[in-house]
């Protein structure tokens, strides 16, 4: 079992819907969590990060978290063409020693117009 | 401000040659950590480097290895490449003390082994 679970998709909405991307991990040491947005033949950028339980919003972006669950959220509101991307999760433990990033395997988004 | 730079864009290799893939951190970046994108697999970690020393490896083989320069520039070797070491090979740099959520990426390598 991987340590997190990412639905790869493909999701295909049109333009100015709420996308729901998901993620699961099985580790409770994982205390950070990321999400990032990679455009086809890019680097991954960062979209967010949170620490805790709850929702965090930066714009149309709203990152969720529930640690006791052990399930992670990116929703994105009124969704654009230029949202088209794959959205990797990613998380690593509160530890500095390791600084390694476990990431899902990405769920690609296609926004129609 | 310049960001994380690799080089080459795109590398072809035949099976069993060495691959070198180069990375330039961002300015006043002294770590600098390497990810392999293979088709369908998501990133994995490779290694991770800070001030010269290697702090950390991924579960890859001794194959891949790599160091860091005084510059804090980047390379990763890989020796008797196989087919399946084709992937997207991605470097991120981050600030001396930083967290992974300050760590930025390059544009990634292209390996394609032949």
């Amino acid at each position: 079992q991987k340590e997190v679970e990412q639905d790869p998709g493909p999701l295909s909405v049109p333009e100015g819907a709420i996308v729901s991307l998901n993620c699961t991990y099985s580790n409770s040491a994982f205390q950070y969590f990321m999400w990032y947005r990679q455009y086809s033949r890019k680097g991954p950028e960062l979209l967010m990060y949170t620490y805790s339980s709850g929702n965090k919003e930066d714009g149309r972006f709203t990152a969720q978290v529930d640690k006791s669950s052990k399930y992670i959220s990116l929703f994105i509101r009124d969704s654009q063409p230029s949202d088209s991307a794959t959205y990797l999760c990613a998380t690593f433990p509160f530890s500095g020693s390791a600084r390694q990033l476990t990431f899902g395997s990405g769920t690609q988004l296609t926004v129609l117009p | 401000e310049a960001g994380v730079t690799q080089s080459p864009t795109h590398l072809i290799k035949t099976r069993g040659q060495q691959a070198t893939l180069r990375c330039s951190p961002i300015s006043g970046h002294t770590s600098v950590y390497w990810y392999q994108q293979a088709l369908g697999l998501g990133l994995q970690f490779l290694l991770w480097y800070d001030e010269g020393e290697e702090r950390n490896r991924g579960n890859f083989p001794p194959r891949f290895s790599g160091r860091q320069f005084p510059n804090y520039s980047s390379e990763l070797n890989v020796n008797a490449l196989e087919l399946e070491d084709s992937a997207l090979y991605l470097c991120a740099s981050s600030p001396p003390g930083g967290a992974n959520t300050e760590a930025f990426f390059g544009q990634g390598t292209r390996l394609t082994v032949v």
